[in-house]
């Protein structure tokens, strides 16, 4: 079945570690998003990518890095610079779409990481 | 810029009530809706979504969805609450001219017995 696979599903880090989150898609998706999610504060972005080898910060980029070697994967880096790095982690992919196609994002089952 | 506004962060309603979901965006131009459900601890569902066409919108699990220009508006509704839609529930726009999607603050809907 195609999808988003999101892994670890729980993560525990200790203060001054960096962690990497996996996000992978077998949908042959263009562009992959990060976003981070707190409660009451909805889903905001982090870092999101239209192509491989390309990517662009979003609103909430600092403390955080990503890289897109290929096109199924998109791993979010959330380094020791991050001061509050606990909250839940998703990851979402769309199509380049097409002529007269309006996809929607797609979502991975997201990583909930918390400082220990 | 886009911006969606979901009046509400918690609503309640009884098994077998109405259900209203408040959405309103703000955009120089109509964007594509998107109306997406999240379970605990799970990632967001797509429940339905508007681009052009007919305003009025059916999604899953028998939510529907309409389109009001005049009023910015894109609220959700569902006749019948059931038990089993309390949930987390998300208004998304995104711009006809790029892939970025902008999330709305999330309405927790809690279904009474």
């Amino acid at each position: 079945d195609g999808g988003i696979t999101q892994s670890p599903k729980y993560l525990f880090r200790k203060e001054g570690q960096n962690v990497t989150l996996s996000c992978e898609q077998n949908l042959n998706h263009d562009a992959m998003y990060w976003y981070r999610q707190d409660p009451g504060q909805g889903l905001r972005l982090i870092y999101y990518s239209q192509i491989v080898n390309d990517f662009q910060k979003g609103d909430i980029a600092e403390g955080y890095s990503v890289s897109r070697e290929k096109k199924e994967s998109f791993p979010l880096t959330v380094t020791s610079a991050q001061k509050n790095p606990t909250a839940f982690y998703l990851c979402a992919s769309i199509t380049g779409g097409g002529a007269n196609i309006v996809s929607e994002a797609f979502f991975g089952q997201g990583t909930r990481l918390t400082v220990v | 810029a886009q911006s969606v506004t979901q009046l509400g962060s918690h609503v309640s309603v009884s098994e077998g009530a109405l259900v209203l979901l408040r959405c309103n965006y703000s955009s120089s131009v109509p964007p594509y809706l998107f109306w997406y459900v999240q379970y605990p601890n799970q990632g967001l569902q797509l429940l339905l979504k508007y681009t052009t066409g007919a305003t009025l919108v059916k999604g899953i699990n028998g939510f529907e969805a309409e389109f009001k220009k005049s009023e910015t508006s894109f609220h959700l509704t569902k006749p019948s609450a059931h038990m089993s839609d309390a949930a987390e529930y998300f208004c998304a726009v995104r711009s006809i001219t790029g892939n970025q999607f902008y999330f709305g603050t999330g309405t927790s809907l809690t279904v009474i017995p």
